[in-house]
């Protein structure tokens, strides 16, 4: 059973540019979750996505950020005319289907895609 | 709005010291708190998940405790080794399922 895999590992765009990062779920996993670790900053939760739907988005960035979770194939986190400030790692992570609203279910993270803008 | 914290942000010790590690909350109502490493450059790694019902979680070495109503949550490393160098985050849940508030960490230095 592979963990959340992410990909690619690093990345490097010039400003203006698009990045495009991809997270694939634990298997079994309907949940997936992305976060954003600026440079020396925590880990802050950006969007949380369930197969084809976004749950709760309150983390992204109002314009440039955008995040899916298709029926098939992995999440996408899509970063439209990347500016410096867009360097960071961003991790995704996932968790099992919640079967009641209150849960007490793990996550697992990814690897982490680390972007750099130049 | 759900703060959590850190203390020490580092901490330098030598091999075979045992330590603690803090971290509070100031939201109690709390599912359950995870404490994570991350090593530089590289993901996380979940260490240990204490759900509220429970005061404590052990694996191996290590060692988690949690006082909901006090909003405090410890981590305990027993005989540090130098592989134990890392950063060692705590995250609790908000709001829905595993949408996680993480503290700012505490990067451990383990010296020969």
């Amino acid at each position: 059973n592979a963990g959340v895999m992410q990909n690619p590992r690093h990345l490097v765009r010039r400003r203006g540019q698009e990045a495009r990062l991809r997270c694939s779920p634990m298997k079994g996993h309907s949940h997936v979750y992305w976060y954003r670790q600026l440079p020396e900053e925590g880990l802050k939760f950006m969007v949380y996505l369930q197969k084809e739907n976004i749950i709760d988005e309150s983390g992204m960035p109002k314009e440039r950020f955008s995040a899916e979770f298709p029926k098939e194939g992995p999440s996408i986190l899509r970063i439209q005319q990347v500016v410096r400030g867009d360097s960071a790692a961003y991790f995704c992570a996932s968790s099992p289907p919640v079967l009641r609203r209150v849960t007490n279910t793990e996550a697992f993270f990814g690897q982490g895609t680390r972007l750099t803008v130049v | 709005k759900q703060e959590v914290t850190q203390i020490p942000a580092a901490l330098s010790v030598p091999e075979g010291e045992n330590l603690v590690l803090n971290c509070s909350f100031t939201d109690s109502a709390i599912y359950n708190l995870q404490w994570f490493r991350q090593d530089p450059g590289k993901g996380l790694t979940s260490l240990l998940l204490i759900q509220s019902s429970q005061r404590e979680q052990t694996s191996g070495r290590l060692n988690a405790s949690l006082d909901k109503s006090s909003g405090r949550s410890t981590l305990y490393i027993a005989a540090s080794q130098p592989g134990d160098s890392a950063t060692y985050l705590c995250a609790v849940p908000t709001g829905t399922a595993s949408k996680l508030t993480f503290g700012t960490g505490t990067r451990l230095q383990v010296t020969l």
